[in-house]
Protein backbone atom coordinates (compact mmCIF):
# COMPACT_ATOMS: atom_id res chain seq x y z
CA UNK A 1 0.00 0.00 0.00
CA UNK A 2 0.87 3.61 -0.07
CA UNK A 3 3.38 4.85 2.21
CA UNK A 4 4.16 8.87 2.66
CA UNK A 5 6.92 9.18 4.78
CA UNK A 6 8.08 12.63 6.66
CA UNK A 7 11.84 13.87 7.51
CA UNK A 8 12.79 14.46 9.82
CA UNK A 9 10.78 13.03 12.64
CA UNK A 10 11.70 15.60 15.24
CA UNK A 11 13.22 19.29 14.67
CA UNK A 12 14.51 21.06 17.68
CA UNK A 13 15.23 24.96 16.40
CA UNK A 14 16.07 28.49 17.40
CA UNK A 15 13.82 30.81 17.50
CA UNK A 16 14.24 33.12 14.25
CA UNK A 17 16.09 30.08 12.59
CA UNK A 18 14.74 28.27 9.22
CA UNK A 19 12.68 24.81 9.33
CA UNK A 20 11.90 22.32 6.41
CA UNK A 21 9.96 19.27 6.70
CA UNK A 22 10.15 17.14 3.33
CA UNK A 23 7.31 14.39 2.58
CA UNK A 24 8.18 11.65 0.09
CA UNK A 25 5.14 8.72 -0.93
CA UNK A 26 5.98 5.58 -2.31
CA UNK A 27 3.81 6.56 -5.06
CA UNK A 28 2.58 9.33 -7.46
CA UNK A 29 0.59 11.52 -4.91
CA UNK A 30 -3.01 13.04 -7.18
CA UNK A 31 -3.02 16.45 -4.52
CA UNK A 32 -0.98 17.22 -1.28
CA UNK A 33 -2.16 18.88 1.51
CA UNK A 34 -0.61 19.81 4.54
CA UNK A 35 -1.56 20.11 7.83
CA UNK A 36 -0.75 21.52 11.51
CA UNK A 37 -1.54 19.87 14.46
CA UNK A 38 -0.63 21.58 17.93
CA UNK A 39 0.23 19.82 20.76
CA UNK A 40 -2.95 18.41 22.29
CA UNK A 41 -5.17 20.00 19.30
CA UNK A 42 -6.80 18.87 15.62
CA UNK A 43 -5.08 19.07 12.64
CA UNK A 44 -5.26 22.17 10.96
CA UNK A 45 -5.82 22.55 7.36
CA UNK A 46 -2.72 24.80 5.61
CA UNK A 47 -2.59 24.13 1.93
CA UNK A 48 -3.65 22.13 -1.01
CA UNK A 49 -0.72 21.81 -3.96
CA UNK A 50 -2.03 20.54 -7.17
CA UNK A 51 0.31 21.01 -10.02
CA UNK A 52 3.45 19.43 -10.29
CA UNK A 53 6.41 21.83 -9.24
CA UNK A 54 3.97 24.06 -7.76
CA UNK A 55 4.80 26.50 -5.37
CA UNK A 56 3.07 28.52 -3.10
CA UNK A 57 3.47 30.91 -0.36
CA UNK A 58 1.63 31.64 2.86
CA UNK A 59 3.40 34.83 5.31
CA UNK A 60 6.34 32.59 5.99
CA UNK A 61 5.84 29.27 5.07
CA UNK A 62 6.48 28.11 1.53
CA UNK A 63 5.47 25.05 0.07
CA UNK A 64 6.76 23.05 -2.67
CA UNK A 65 5.17 20.19 -4.68
CA UNK A 66 7.85 17.62 -6.67
CA UNK A 67 8.24 17.74 -10.44
CA UNK A 68 7.00 13.58 -10.27
CA UNK A 69 4.57 14.44 -7.88
CA UNK A 70 6.41 11.91 -5.53
CA UNK A 71 7.30 14.30 -2.92
CA UNK A 72 6.29 17.73 -1.37
CA UNK A 73 8.28 19.83 1.26
CA UNK A 74 7.21 23.12 3.64
CA UNK A 75 9.76 25.88 4.20
CA UNK A 76 9.17 27.93 7.36
CA UNK A 77 11.33 31.09 7.70
CA UNK A 78 12.57 32.93 10.89
CA UNK A 79 10.30 30.42 13.05
CA UNK A 80 7.77 32.16 16.06
CA UNK A 81 7.08 29.86 19.25
CA UNK A 82 3.87 30.14 17.34
CA UNK A 83 4.96 27.53 14.79
CA UNK A 84 5.37 24.50 17.41
CA UNK A 85 3.42 21.49 16.39
CA UNK A 86 3.44 18.42 14.05
CA UNK A 87 3.60 19.60 10.36
CA UNK A 88 1.83 16.78 8.30
CA UNK A 89 1.47 16.40 4.62
CA UNK A 90 -1.86 14.50 3.41
CA UNK A 91 -2.65 12.82 -0.35
CA UNK A 92 -6.04 13.31 -0.83
CA UNK A 93 -6.65 11.01 -3.35
CA UNK A 94 -7.48 13.30 -5.66
CA UNK A 95 -9.45 15.51 -3.58
CA UNK A 96 -12.34 15.30 -1.45
CA UNK A 97 -11.64 11.62 -0.03
CA UNK A 98 -9.83 9.73 2.77
CA UNK A 99 -6.93 11.03 3.84
CA UNK A 100 -3.39 9.54 3.70
CA UNK A 101 -1.34 11.22 6.24
CA UNK A 102 2.84 11.16 6.39
CA UNK A 103 4.51 10.56 9.26
CA UNK A 104 4.56 13.91 10.73
CA UNK A 105 7.34 15.73 11.27
CA UNK A 106 7.37 17.61 15.45
CA UNK A 107 8.79 21.01 15.74
CA UNK A 108 9.44 22.57 18.93
CA UNK A 109 11.05 25.94 19.18
CA UNK A 110 13.78 26.94 21.73
CA UNK A 111 13.09 30.81 22.96
CA UNK B 1 -17.77 30.22 11.94
CA UNK B 2 -19.65 27.08 12.79
CA UNK B 3 -16.91 24.43 13.50
CA UNK B 4 -17.03 20.36 13.42
CA UNK B 5 -18.79 19.25 16.92
CA UNK B 6 -17.66 16.43 18.72
CA UNK B 7 -18.55 14.19 21.79
CA UNK B 8 -18.05 13.49 24.76
CA UNK B 9 -14.46 15.14 24.85
CA UNK B 10 -13.25 12.43 27.16
CA UNK B 11 -14.37 8.71 27.32
CA UNK B 12 -13.16 5.95 29.98
CA UNK B 13 -14.21 2.42 29.47
CA UNK B 14 -13.29 -0.77 30.61
CA UNK B 15 -12.66 -3.53 28.45
CA UNK B 16 -15.13 -5.34 26.53
CA UNK B 17 -17.67 -2.36 27.05
CA UNK B 18 -19.57 -0.20 24.08
CA UNK B 19 -18.90 3.35 23.25
CA UNK B 20 -20.89 5.56 20.86
CA UNK B 21 -18.95 8.97 19.74
CA UNK B 22 -20.85 11.22 18.08
CA UNK B 23 -19.78 14.21 15.44
CA UNK B 24 -21.63 17.11 14.15
CA UNK B 25 -20.61 18.41 10.92
CA UNK B 26 -19.90 21.72 9.65
CA UNK B 27 -23.49 22.92 8.33
CA UNK B 28 -23.88 21.85 4.71
CA UNK B 29 -21.04 20.08 4.29
CA UNK B 30 -21.84 16.59 2.34
CA UNK B 31 -18.81 14.58 3.28
CA UNK B 32 -17.65 13.24 6.91
CA UNK B 33 -14.83 11.39 7.75
CA UNK B 34 -13.75 9.06 10.86
CA UNK B 35 -9.75 9.32 12.01
CA UNK B 36 -7.99 7.39 14.54
CA UNK B 37 -4.45 8.73 15.78
CA UNK B 38 -2.52 6.61 18.08
CA UNK B 39 -0.34 8.44 20.47
CA UNK B 40 2.70 9.78 18.56
CA UNK B 41 1.03 8.12 14.92
CA UNK B 42 -0.33 10.17 12.77
CA UNK B 43 -3.85 9.77 11.77
CA UNK B 44 -5.58 6.26 10.48
CA UNK B 45 -8.44 7.03 8.25
CA UNK B 46 -11.47 4.52 9.56
CA UNK B 47 -14.57 5.22 7.46
CA UNK B 48 -16.41 8.18 5.01
CA UNK B 49 -19.83 9.24 4.29
CA UNK B 50 -21.18 11.01 1.54
CA UNK B 51 -24.27 12.84 1.82
CA UNK B 52 -25.28 9.95 4.90
CA UNK B 53 -24.06 6.60 2.36
CA UNK B 54 -20.85 5.02 3.30
CA UNK B 55 -18.35 5.87 0.48
CA UNK B 56 -15.57 4.70 2.05
CA UNK B 57 -13.38 2.33 4.45
CA UNK B 58 -9.97 1.80 5.55
CA UNK B 59 -8.52 0.06 7.95
CA UNK B 60 -11.46 -0.25 10.63
CA UNK B 61 -11.86 -3.32 13.47
CA UNK B 62 -15.43 -5.27 13.05
CA UNK B 63 -16.45 -4.38 16.24
CA UNK B 64 -16.53 -0.87 15.17
CA UNK B 65 -19.62 0.50 12.95
CA UNK B 66 -20.62 4.18 11.99
CA UNK B 67 -23.08 5.67 10.30
CA UNK B 68 -24.96 9.67 9.22
CA UNK B 69 -27.87 10.16 10.18
CA UNK B 70 -30.33 12.29 8.20
CA UNK B 71 -29.61 15.44 9.98
CA UNK B 72 -26.51 14.51 9.30
CA UNK B 73 -24.65 13.79 12.68
CA UNK B 74 -22.50 10.68 12.76
CA UNK B 75 -21.78 8.15 15.33
CA UNK B 76 -19.10 5.76 15.53
CA UNK B 77 -20.17 2.85 17.60
CA UNK B 78 -17.26 0.85 19.41
CA UNK B 79 -18.10 -2.88 20.72
CA UNK B 80 -15.83 -5.11 22.72
CA UNK B 81 -13.29 -2.45 23.50
CA UNK B 82 -9.94 -3.11 23.44
CA UNK B 83 -6.80 -1.59 25.25
CA UNK B 84 -5.60 -0.96 21.59
CA UNK B 85 -8.40 1.04 21.03
CA UNK B 86 -7.29 3.96 23.35
CA UNK B 87 -6.60 6.62 21.15
CA UNK B 88 -7.94 9.78 19.68
CA UNK B 89 -10.91 9.91 17.26
CA UNK B 90 -11.12 12.46 14.86
CA UNK B 91 -14.36 13.81 12.95
CA UNK B 92 -13.51 15.78 10.40
CA UNK B 93 -16.41 17.59 7.85
CA UNK B 94 -15.49 18.12 4.19
CA UNK B 95 -17.57 20.46 1.04
CA UNK B 96 -14.52 20.14 -1.59
CA UNK B 97 -10.51 20.08 -1.37
CA UNK B 98 -9.51 20.38 2.53
CA UNK B 99 -10.91 18.84 5.92
CA UNK B 100 -12.37 20.66 8.63
CA UNK B 101 -11.34 18.61 12.07
CA UNK B 102 -13.53 18.52 14.97
CA UNK B 103 -11.23 18.34 18.94
CA UNK B 104 -11.41 14.74 18.93
CA UNK B 105 -12.49 12.59 21.46
CA UNK B 106 -9.90 10.86 23.75
CA UNK B 107 -10.96 7.43 24.10
CA UNK B 108 -9.40 5.66 27.04
CA UNK B 109 -9.79 1.73 27.23
CA UNK B 110 -8.63 0.46 30.67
Amino acid sequence: GQQVMQIPQYQHVQEGEDFTTYCNSSTTLSNIQWYKQRPGGHPVFLIQLVKSGEVKKQKRLTFQFGEAKKNSSLHITATQTTDVGTYFCADSNFGNEKLTFGTGTRLTIIP
Amino acid sequence: AAGVIQSPRHLIKEKRETATLKCYPIPRHDTVYWYQQGPGQDPQFLISFYEKMQSDKGSIPDRFSAQQFSDYHSELNMSSLELGDSALYFCASSLGESQYFGPGTRLTVL
